[in-house]
């Protein structure tokens, strides 16, 4: 595809369910990161992808949050048991390289909105 | 802690009016730096970033930033503002140290007037 798509676009889930969220990273990318946005406020690293590999997870706020890309394309991040603050814009970005250098920046997809009630 | 600071949150000018934008960071070590907008509704996309070499670096759409190392800075200039750089603009500074992260600011709104 033409760029980095995201899905759902707006998601609401009570309080205790559990979500998935869909990235489809640029066809070909190596990598894939997710970042997390909460409002009035610069996106927070989660994880980093190299193929299927997680390279690293250090952002992860929390064991209720993980993330796949298990044939090193599409990439689902995970949040189990959802709480009022995980509401916040989910971003995902890919890179043609592995992780981001002067030739490889990263692509940002237009993010999923999640609201927890 | 190490961060990035973005010094206005919400800046309003009019049309040919010249704009810069702060940005200062915190980590001592060899930094990448980038800027970023977010028009409403789009995703975020790259405007300009600076590696090595001359620290004046230029980007898209007549944004130029200056890194100066001795003052942590990555500021953004534009000489004069369009209706149209109305969006929302994220510095964002990936450490070494850090590996592959970008660790980005809390952003700086841009209104411009016509």
């Amino acid at each position: 595809g033409a760029g980095v798509s995201q899905s759902p676009r707006y998601k609401v889930a009570k309080r205790g369910q559990d979500v998935a969220l869909r990235c489809d990273p640029i066809s070909g990318h190596v990598s894939l990161f997710w970042y997390q946005q909460a409002l009035g406020q610069g996106p927070e690293f989660l994880t980093y992808f190299q193929n299927e590999a997680q390279l690293d997870k250090s952002g992860l706020p929390s064991d209720r949050f993980f993330a796949e890309r298990p044939e090193g394309s599409v990439s689902t991040l995970k949040i189990q048991r959802t709480q009022q603050e995980d509401s916040a814009v989910y971003l995902c970005a890919s890179s043609s390289e592995g992780g981001v250098s002067y030739n490889s920046p990263l692509h940002f997809g237009n993010g999923t909105r999640l609201t927890v009630t | 802690a190490q961060s990035v600071s973005q010094h206005n949150h919400h800046v309003i000018l009019s049309e040919a009016a010249s704009l810069e934008l702060g940005c200062n960071y915190s980590y001592g070590g060899t930094v990448n730096l980038f800027w970023y907008v977010q028009y409403p509704g789009q995703h975020l996309q790259l405007l300009l970033k600076y590696f090595s070499g001359d620290p004046l670096v230029k980007g898209i759409k007549g944004f130029e930033a200056e890194f100066i190392k001795s003052k942590f800075s990555f500021n953004l200039r534009k000489p004069s503002v369009q209706w149209s750089d109305t969006a929302e603009y994220f510095c964002a500074v990936s450490p070494l140290e850090y590996g592959n992260k970008l660790v980005f600011g809390a952003g700086t709104i841009l209104r411009v007037k016509s």
